[in-house]
């Protein structure tokens, strides 16, 4: 089944303490992204990846850092988490430019940082 | 850059009203637009897109949305709602020649009562 699969699902933390959510998807998308989802903020673009080794910054990059070392592999790395980062997190991909082409998004991650 | 404005975060309809949600941008150039759809406890998905021709896109389950280029609107419609639609809607826009990420809108909760 062609899905995209982020894990943990549910994530409660202390503040400083480093955490990764993976991403992993299996429809050799070229393109994937990082968003988080607040109330009353909607999604906003974390970090997004056009093929391996090739990534940038969306709106809201500060305290997250990401890697694309193979194709189907994008995760969120939280290096000093904070209380700030707590929120809903979605991964997506899709096949070429997500400006035109459909995201497929992930489960999403519960990030609680306390 | 481009936003998203969602005006309506709540809604509440009975089964069989019709629906018109709201979906304004700004941006002055060419955009991409597109609706997602949230069911509770699923992903994300895409319930259609415009990037150009006719105005009036149709998508999945009955849903549709034109595109009104003067007024930066892309509203979304269904002339009778099922309970079934209750979900969380988010717009999304993506200027042509910008980010490959589009921008999504805080999102509208739509509840439709039995």
């Amino acid at each position: 089944e062609a899905q995209v699969t982020q894990n943990p699902r549910y994530l409660i933390t202390v503040t400083g303490k480093k955490l990764t959510v993976t991403c992993s998807q299996n429809m050799n998308h070229e393109y994937m992204s990082w968003y988080r989802q607040d109330p009353g903020l909607g999604l906003r673009q974390i970090y997004y990846s056009m093929n391996v080794e090739v990534t940038d910054k969306g709106d809201v990059p500060e305290g997250y850092k990401v890697s694309r070392k193979e194709k189907r592999n994008f995760p969120l790395i939280l290096e000093s988490p904070s209380p700030n980062q707590t929120s809903l997190y979605f991964c997506a991909s899709s096949w070429s430019d997500p400006s035109t082409d459909t995201q497929y998004f992930g489960p999403g991650t519960r990030l609680t940082v306390l | 850059a481009q936003s998203v404005s969602q005006h309506n975060h709540h809604v509440i309809l009975s089964e069989a009203a019709s629906l018109e949600l709201g979906c304004n941008y700004s941006y002055g150039g060419t955009v991409n637009l597109f609706w997602y759809v949230q069911y509770p406890g699923q992903h994300l998905q895409l319930l259609l897109k415009y990037f150009s021709g006719d105005p009036l896109v149709k998508g999945i389950k009955g849903f549709e949305a034109e595109f009104i280029k003067s007024k930066f609107s892309f509203n979304l419609r269904k002339p009778s709602v099922q309970w079934s639609d209750t979900a969380e809607y988010f717009c999304a826009v993506n200027a042509r020649g910008g980010s490959y990420i589009p921008t999504f809108g805080r999102g509208t909760s739509l509840i439709v009562h039995p």
